[in-house]
């Protein structure tokens, strides 16, 4: 268990629609990093943020978004979603200079 | 950007082989980590490596800097060994972002 929890494991929707994805980093972890995972493009940085603050934008999306909150934990929130955009969806943390750890992922799969 | 080439992209071992998984990259590195994403989906971290070497049980990583490489030792592979290993980087001017390559693909057959 790397200690970063996400919400929900899978997600179904139809083209069309918003989701939002939630992440809760580590103990104590400042950065948070969403990744996206899908077959044709690999493993791909898509935002980072640093004590609420966004640090760095990645293959990011219009139509994708994020945030964090004051208690650290964040939101990835996905609209107008196109079968294109079916993925597993990962959240990590990092202390300073620290190893990236990675939660379970969210699995969204777009019909 | 950095460019991160895994290489095999494939292997299938007998249980008890032995098996070396390379990553080589284009720019200098700040840090260098090796993930092994299991059957299940989840990507758990095997080692933090910007140089140097390091050995936890029957698996072993080195990174040798000034030539852009890395090795992922296993030894006396286990069926639950299989998955996809990664090697991601973080280099000076993308940030702390990590940059995956493509993986090898692992198959340990009992």
């Amino acid at each position: 268990d790397s200690g970063v929890t996400q919400t929900p494991k899978h997600l179904i929707t139809a083209t069309g629609q918003r989701v939002t994805l939630r992440c809760s980093p580590r103990s104590g972890d400042l950065s948070v990093y969403w990744y996206q995972q899908s077959l044709d493009q690999g493993l791909q940085f898509l935002i980072q943020y640093y004590n609420g603050e966004e640090r760095a934008k990645g293959n990011i999306l219009e139509r994708f978004s994020a945030q964090q909150f004051p208690d650290l934990h964040s939101e990835l929130n996905l609209s107008s979603l196109e079968l294109g955009d079916s993925a597993l969806y990962f959240c990590a943390s990092s202390g300073p200079g620290d190893t990236q750890y990675f939660g379970p992922g969210t699995r969204l799969t777009v019909l | 950007g950095i460019q991160v080439e895994q290489s095999p992209p494939d292997l299938i071992l007998q249980e008890g082989a032995n098996s070396t998984l390379r990553c080589n990259f284009s720019d200098s590195v700040n840090n260098l980590q090796w993930f092994h994403q299991n059957p299940w989906g989840q990507l758990i971290n095997l080692f933090y490596i910007p140089s140097g070497t390091k050995q936890n049980g029957r698996l072993s990583a080195t990174t040798v800097a000034t030539e852009r490489y890395s090795l992922l030792y296993i030894s006396s592979s286990q069926t639950t060994d299989s998955g996809v290993y990664f090697c991601a980087v973080e280099t000076e001017t993308s940030g702390s972002r990590l940059t995956f390559g493509e993986g090898t693909q692992l198959t340990v057959n009992p």
